[in-house]
């Protein structure tokens, strides 16, 4: 069974400077796409970014970016000079070709911007 | 320009009792999936949908049934409720899971 792990359950940054939340996945498949989900205090769930694991560049969202090494099988998310807003938990998902478009998530990061 | 709505957003109920979530997207979406959000385990899928008329079990299905009479519907019924399944419930859709999937607001159902 694929899974996905999160390794930080809470983290915090200043405002304005740069934050990484980690996610570690595994699978036996080569086909393979990652996702990053926010979900405020509103409970929304939002999606950040997406990666499909047979592209080597790294995917970029505005402020957002991933560092995915797939031998590694990481997938990081960056967020560059944090707001406010960023404060929420954060979600990575995977989801396998061949898995009729099922995502599994990690357990979440709790990402708290202090001003 | 709904995307996807659920309801209700608030339910308490005694164990045992039963009830119905409807989850209702305007997208024209073939996919759907409803998930449970505990603190600590992420969202979990229950059960999910490719299609009009079919339904297939997730991860936690025990406890939970679901219809797709209509495609634009995806409805999550629990039988008996038990207070295992106090939970928040989200409803999502998707044209096709690879572009990631739009989510409901969520029910938080609590079972006392």
């Amino acid at each position: 069974a694929q899974t996905v792990t999160q390794s930080q359950p809470e983290m915090s940054v200043q405002e304005a400077e740069t934050v990484t939340l980690s996610c570690t996945y595994d699978t036996s498949e080569s086909n393979y796409y990652l996702f990053w989900y926010k979900q405020p205090p509103s409970r929304q769930m939002i999606l950040v970014i997406r990666q499909e694991a047979y592209k080597q560049q790294n995917a970029t969202e505005n402020r957002f970016s991933v560092n995915f090494q797939k031998a590694a099988k990481s997938f990081s998310l960056k967020i560059s000079d944090s707001q406010l807003g960023d404060t929420a938990m954060y979600f990575c998902a995977f989801m396998e070709e061949t898995s009729g478009s099922r995502l599994t998530f990690g357990e979440g990061t709790q990402l708290t911007v202090n001003p | 320009n709904a995307g996807v709505t659920q309801t209700p957003k608030f339910r308490v109920l005694k164990t045992g009792q039963s009830m119905t979530l409807l989850c209702a997207q305007d997208m024209n979406h073939e996919y759907m999936y409803w998930y449970r959000q505990d603190p600590g385990m992420g969202l979990r899928l229950i059960h999910y949908s490719v299609g009009e008329g079919t339904t297939a079990k997730g991860e936690v299905p025990d406890g939970y049934n679901v219809s797709r009479l209509k495609k634009q519907n995806f409805l999550l019924g629990l039988e008996s409720a038990a207070p295992s399944q106090t939970s928040v419930y989200f409803c999502a859709s998707s044209r096709t899971g690879f572009y990631g999937y739009t989510f409901g607001s969520g029910t938080r159902l609590t079972v006392v």
